[in-house]
């Protein structure tokens, strides 16, 4: 099955600065790649996602790259603000049979005024 | 107002006794799963639901059932709890399988001693 790796898994930024989560897949067959935010004590909020035929997408601060070749995808958030402080979960699904999404691990950002 | 539901939100209990987590959802969507969050672990997902009376493990199905009789509803079954399976749940739904935004639910926080 597909394997989602995710890095940091902490990562602390002063407000304005920018931030940058990594993520690689194992199954070059993965196609859609969603980002989720998880902000305390509420669900997995989705906040951009690429699908495989596209480089990059951008969503105002955020924006998400993808390197099919080398199997990783990226999400990029400009200019953080304190209320960018979540974890963050990126994700791979395998357009297959009953296909589902592999999460990584999550990366706790932390955004100091 | 789009939502997942679930409930209780918070629930402590001993080992051995049966318990139910309700998850329901107001999207005529036709997938639904469960997923625990460990720190650490991240998002694994447990069970999950094509339509009704389709049902599917996940990666950690051990320990849980699940049932789906009507499209809004999706409930986690705990028949006889263990201390490993304290955890934070979350219930999802989507329009489909993969590369469809999946709503999560607020989550419910058990604790089995």
């Amino acid at each position: 099955g597909e394997n989602v790796e995710q890095h940091p898994s902490t990562l602390s930024v002063q407000e304005g600065d920018s931030a940058v989560i990594k993520c690689t897949y194992s199954d070059s067959a993965s196609n859609y790649f969603p980002w989720y935010k998880q902000e305390l004590g509420k669900g997995p909020q989705l906040i951009i996602d690429i699908r495989s035929n596209v480089g990059e997408k951008k969503d105002q601060r955020i924006a998400v790259t993808l390197n099919k070749t080398a199997k990783h995808f990226s999400l990029h958030i400009t200019e953080t603000q304190p209320e960018d402080s979540a974890v963050y979960f990126c994700a791979a699904s395998i357009p297959s049979g009953y296909s589902t999404l592999t999460f990584g691990k999550g990366t706790m950002l932390l955004v100091s005024p | 107002e789009a939502q997942v539901t679930q409930n209780p939100r918070y629930l402590i209990t001993v080992t051995g006794k049966k318990l139910t987590v309700t998850c329901s959802q107001n999207m005529n969507h036709e997938y639904m799963s469960w997923y625990r969050q460990d720190p650490g672990l991240g998002l694994r997902q447990i069970y999950y639901s094509m339509n009704v009376e389709v049902t599917d493990k996940g990666d950690v199905p051990e320990g849980y059932k699940v049932s789906r009789k009507e499209k809004r509803n999706f409930p986690l079954i705990l028949e006889s709890p263990s201390p490993n399976q304290t955890s934070l749940y979350f219930c999802a739904s989507s329009a489909d399988r993969g590369a469809y935004e999946q709503y999560f639910g607020p989550g419910t926080r058990l604790t089995v001693t």
